[in-house]
């Protein structure tokens, strides 16, 4: 079973919009993460936020996280055709090398 | 180039074969992850290996298999392929402590089609 689910399943906005991901997971975490996909791509690791922190940026990109609600969210600032892409969550239990699981993804559409 | 090389990129072949996919990881990276995506599915763990040995194990079938060799490149092996098994299957490496933090790199993935 998923232990990250994205929502919504699908998101469509104009160029220049913000884009809001949410994440929500079962179990207690190490870390999450957030990827993105290019269509019948690899995965891009985004952005790692550990579980005692709160809120953390890169460039367009900012991730919260709140563990009390087991969720995290993706926001990406003023938005670009060329973020369209599937989005993913993933969560790390364990920490150091063990597995990671994924959510079903975010599909984002930002049109021109 | 993520440096996570996958072989080959695409493959398609009949029911009941078997196939063998390859994956070298990125230099100094000691963890290979194999993972399947289905259409529209999320990525499904499949097995984790670090400097040779099987770490973790995930949804993987029977009929499937792998290993790592003592260069750290590892093969996936699929056998009496199913319709079913139709998918993109990745591979990973990490976890590789970067700007971002820890995380995956992924190659380009094996695009495997079964008829």
């Amino acid at each position: 079973s998923q232990q990250g689910e994205e929502d919504p399943q699908a998101l469509s906005i104009q160029e220049g919009e913000n884009a809001t991901m949410n994440c929500s997971y079962k179990t207690s975490i190490n870390n999450l993460q957030w990827y993105r996909q290019n269509s019948g791509r690899g995965l891009v690791h985004l952005i790692l936020i550990r579980s005692n922190e709160r809120e953390k940026h890169s460039g367009r990109l900012r991730v919260t996280l709140d563990t009390s609600k087991k969720s995290s969210s993706l926001l990406i600032t003023a938005s670009r055709a060329a973020d369209t892409a599937s989005y993913f969550c993933a969560t790390d239990v364990s920490g150091g090398y063990q597995k990671v699981t994924f959510g079903i993804g975010t599909k984002l559409q930002v049109i021109p | 180039d993520s440096g996570v090389t996958q072989t080959p990129k695409h493959l398609i072949t009949a029911t009941g074969q078997r196939v063998t996919l390859r994956c070298s990881p990125r230099s100094g990276d000691l963890s290979v992850y194999w993972y399947q995506q289905s259409l529209d599915q999320g990525l499904q763990f499949l097995i984790q290996y670090y400097n040779g040995e099987e770490r973790a194990k995930g949804n993987i079938l029977e009929r499937f298999s792998a290993q790592q060799f003592p260069d750290l490149h590892s093969e996936l092996n699929l056998s009496s392929l199913e319709l079913g098994d139709s998918a993109l299957y990745f591979c990973a490496s990490g976890l590789r402590q970067g700007a971002k933090g820890y995380g995956y790199t992924f190659g380009s993935g094996t695009r495997l089609t079964v008829v």
